[in-house]
């Protein structure tokens, strides 16, 4: 399947800071990249699609203008986290579909102090 | 809507068969499919059904029957390394998952 590659696994920030998070498809072009939103014990929520070269679909109650995503090129979409605070903590993962299946990166644990 | 419903919990011991039930609703449905997913790791994918029946891979299988709404996640010979958190999920405008089932197998 997809190998899909996502830096840093792990990020510690202070309130009011950002953070960019950078998904990478490694052996596959991915017009569409799934972003995921996990608290600990939890399902897997939808935060948005991003589509390449164009704007990503934001799921309900998600935020466009804090969770900034780009898709610009077939191999990369970022997920920033724009002035990160205590309640955005929680497991970022992203991934791609190829053959209605889902591969994902390996996530990102985001603190917010 | 979109709607997934599992156990939130099973336990079984090595070498045991589990079966993990998904019940869903869902719009423009095209499939279900299985993740795995370890303590602190990223999901892994188990198993996908486009159509009714009964797919098989190694100890996995996984069945689904549409009119019934309803899948299952069929794991044989348990070992260890099974214990983990497993979700369905729904494959129509996108992948909705179901809430998990974590399952613990003990010696």
């Amino acid at each position: 399947g997809a190998v899909v590659s996502q830096h840093p696994s792990w990020v510690i920030c202070k309130s009011g800071t950002s953070v960019k998070i950078e998904c990478r498809s490694l052996d596959f072009q991915a017009t569409t990249m799934f972003w995921y939103r996990q608290f600990p014990k939890q399902s897997l929520m939808l935060m948005a699609t991003s589509n390449e070269g164009s704007k990503a679909t934001y799921e309900q109650g998600v935020e466009k203008d804090k969770f900034l995503i780009n898709h610009a090129s077939l191999t990369l979409s970022t997920l920033t986290v724009t002035s990160a605070h205590p309640e955005d903590s929680s497991f970022y993962i992203c991934s791609v579909v190829q053959a209605e299946k889902l591969f994902f990166g390996s996530g990102t644990q985001l603190s917010v102090l | 809507g979109q709607s997934l419903e599992q156990p939130s919990e099973v336990t079984a011991v090595e070498g045991a068969i589990v079966q993990i039930n998904c019940t869903y609703q869902t719009s423009g449905f095209y499939g279900l499919s299985w993740y795995q997913q370890h303590d602190g790791g990223a999901p892994t994918f188990l198993s996908y059904n486009g159509l009714d029946g009964l797919e098989e891979t190694g100890r996995f299988s996984s069945f689904l029957s549409r009119s019934d709404s309803y899948g299952y996640l069929l794991l044989q010979e348990l070992q260890m390394k099974d214990s983990a958190s497993y979700f369905c999920a729904a494959y129509g405008q996108n992948f909705v998952f179901g809430p998990g089932t974590r399952l613990s197998v003990l010696p």
